[in-house]
């Protein structure tokens, strides 16, 4: 067990719908990022947030938001959803950002665009 | 940017051998570190083992070790003595040091697919 809890850990849906997938990092950690994993795009780095503020951008779109609050827990919001979008989505939290102390990362939501 | 390759799509190895993965990766920077991550059928991401750049010393966790070449940018993962819950996709992934833009985002390679037969 990682520490890190990924809510929902499997999401159906159809094309045009909005999700919001859940994280709660491990005790401890002030940073979460979101990294998606898909048969053709391969894990792909999303977004980073250190202690509430958005810290890094990956290849994140547009109809793809997210943020952390107050109680160090992330959101990841994605809207307009097409048949692309299904794939696995991680979080994963560490200590900070910078140090050498690594990533952990939660059990991943399985979203599947219908 | 930096790109980390992992040119073996799968492996094979017999239980109780020796197998080793490759991991180069292109970089301009001098200050990064090196992981790699096991997802067993499962899906969970599991970490294997790290390596700092300014680290001569290869890393070493009980079964798992690395041959760390940072000239030659390359990172590989030997598996002693495979064990069949050794079956699973290994990801090599690069992360820079302190930087403003990257701020430790990890760039993973393709995966390599490991098949330990009995």
């Amino acid at each position: 067990d990682s520490g890190v809890t990924q809510t929902p850990k499997h999401l159906i849906t159809a094309t045009g719908q909005r999700v919001t997938l859940r994280c709660s990092p491990r005790s401890g950690d002030l940073s979460v990022y979101w990294y998606q994993q898909s048969l053709d795009q391969g894990l792909q780095f999303l977004i980073q947030y250190y202690n509430g503020e958005e810290r890094a951008k990956g290849n994140i779109l547009e109809r793809f938001s997210a943020q952390q609050f107050p109680d160090l827990h992330s959101e990841l919001n994605l809207s307009s959803l097409e048949l692309g979008d299904s794939a696995l989505y991680f979080c994963a939290s560490s200590v900070d950002g910078y140090s050498n102390q690594p990533q952990h990362f939660g059990d991943g939501t399985r979203l599947s665009i219908l | 940017a930096q790109t980390v390759t992992q040119s073996q799509p799968e492996m094979s190895v017999q239980e109780a051998e020796t197998v080793t993965l490759s991991c180069t990766y292109d970089t301009s920077e001098s200050d990064y570190y090196l992981f790699w991550y096991k997802q067993p059928p499962s899906r969970q991401m599991i970490l294997v083992i790290r390596q700092e750049a300014y680290k001569q010393q290869n890393a070493t966790e009980n079964r798992f070790s690395v041959n760390f070449q940072k000239a030659a940018k390359s990172f590989s993962l030997k598996i002693s003595d495979s064990q069949l819950g050794d079956a699973a996709m290994y990801f090599c992934a690069y992360r820079s040091g302190v930087t403003t833009d990257s701020w430790g985002k990890l760039q993973f390679g393709a995966g390599t697919q490991v098949v330990v037969t009995p």
